[in-house]
């Protein structure tokens, strides 16, 4: 088992250009999260699905981030334009909820943006 | 709102020292309470959380509801150790997970 899958690993862009991150999850797990974790800091959620719905994407910047996750499955979070503040690393982890509760988050190994 | 405070960006100790992270808590409910870890070149991972009452690899954390907190210990610190980590959050009976800034742990020789 490769665990979470995630690409690109690294994306250098200019801002105002846009960018595309994709993660697979581990097979059966029904809950993705994506996170950014800003230099120094902990993980922030930026949205999390059950299954292929949107369940919680009250931090995501919707003006200019947009995130989906087609058939329950791999998902994709998309940033247009960038900034420079979008300069992160995106990390995407899956769980399988059973009752509710917070089950083990598995982490893939992030794709880190830089904004230039 | 849901709030976890690391107090100590850094700590270092030396080798067979014992090691206290200190991770403290805001929120109103009762939490189910993580440490999840980062070591060099690896993925965050989950090292352990309090309603399992386990130790993992020498480390134990008990949940104090009064002083909400949630320090992680361990008595005899080892090189291994060393690493990011994060104390983190999630309502009961919910799928959110908030985590706090980190503490980069370094255990010298």
């Amino acid at each position: 088992e490769a665990g979470v899958v995630q690409s690109p690993r690294y994306k250098i862009i200019e801002k105002k250009q846009p960018v595309a991150f994709w993660c697979n999850p581990i097979s059966g797990h029904n809950t993705l999260y994506w996170y950014r974790q800003n230099l120094g800091q902990g993980p922030e959620l930026l949205i999390r699905y059950e299954n292929e719905e949107a369940v919680d994407d009250s931090q995501l910047p919707k003006d200019r981030f947009s995130a989906e996750r087609l058939k329950g499955v791999d998902s994709t979070l998309k940033i247009q334009p960038a900034e420079l503040g979008d300069s992160a690393v995106y990390l995407c982890a899956s769980s399988l909820v059973v009752a509710g509760n917070t089950g083990e988050l598995f982490f893939g190994e992030g794709s880190r943006l830089t904004v230039l | 709102a849901q709030r976890v405070t690391q107090p100590e960006k850094l700590l270092s100790v030396f080798k067979g020292a014992p090691v206290e992270l200190k991770c403290n808590y805001s929120y109103s409910g009762s939490p189910e309470l993580f440490w999840y870890v980062q070591y060099s070149r690896q993925r965050l991972q989950l090292l352990l959380r309090h309603i399992s009452r386990e130790s993992i690899k020498g480390f134990t954390a008990d949940l104090n509801k009064g002083e909400t907190s949630f320090h992680l210990k361990k008595p005899f610190a080892q090189e291994e150790d060393s690493a990011m980590y994060y104390c983190a959050l999630s309502p009961v009976g919910s799928e959110k997970l908030v985590f706090g800034k980190g503490t980069k742990l370094t255990v010298n020789p």
